[in-house]
């Protein structure tokens, strides 16, 4: 069964400084993970996906992570924080039937 | 194009009482799931429905859950009698077909409240 850890239901940051949300999964068979976002009184988003190929995946909004097999990561980061970002971020990995499994979701709080 | 479209948005009831979730899906989308989170908590699968069809409801808690898709377009959600442990938001998502990198569109979802 596959499974998603996400560490700290809060992060926050300054703006202008590093974004690092970290996720892991575990997962029976080779993963495909995904990132959501959340942003108040919205739906969910597809921020980014990985599925097969280039570990390093590129996502909207200048946000990326890295699909770390070793390590069973796939964290977000983004360079440079801007208090737009301000959302509710969740790490999902694909289930059986093709149903998504989310982590608790982080709550990212951006300070000026 | 229309998102995936949820009503109503925001639902208070009373412990007992019946309420009912409509979704509508991206129009030519097949695939249509639910998902529930309870506050604090991970968005939890509910069920996944196949045109008209349920793909996987291993996630419906319990019979109070009924779904349907009847035509194979909109779908409800009734919690029939609605519990307090029912409170949460239910999100809908649809998806144009089974491929395991395909992208679900997901709605705003409906914030139920049950006192």
């Amino acid at each position: 069964a596959q499974s998603v850890t996400q560490l700290g239901s809060h992060v926050s940051v300054s703006e202008g400084a590093l974004v690092l949300l970290r996720c892991n999964y575990s997962s029976s068979v080779p993963p495909y993970l995904f990132w959501y976002v959340q942003y108040p009184n919205q739906g969910l988003q597809l921020l980014l996906k990985y599925t097969t190929g280039a570990t390093l995946v590129k996502g909207i909004n200048g946000f990326e992570a890295e699909f770390k097999k070793s390590e069973t990561s796939f964290h977000l980061t983004k360079p440079s924080a801007h208090m737009s970002d301000a959302a509710e971020y969740f790490c999902a990995v694909r289930g059986g039937f093709q149903k998504l499994v989310f982590g608790t979701g982080t709550r990212l709080l951006v300070s000026p | 194009e229309a998102g995936v479209t949820q009503f109503p948005s925001h639902s208070v009831i009373e412990k007992g009482q019946t309420v009912t979730l409509r979704c509508d899906p991206i129009s030519g989308h097949d695939n249509l799931y639910w998902y529930r989170r309870v506050m604090g908590k991970e968005i939890k699968f509910l069920l996944h429905f196949v045109k008209e069809s349920k793909q996987d409801e291993s996630g419906m808690p319990n019979n109070r859950f009924l779904a349907e898709r009847t035509g194979g377009t909109y779908s409800t959600l009734k919690v029939q009698p609605a519990e307090l442990e029912d409170s949460g938001v239910y999100f809908c998502a649809s998806s144009q077909d089974q491929k395991e990198n395909t992208e679900a569109f997901f709605g705003q979802g409906t914030r139920l409240t049950v006192v």
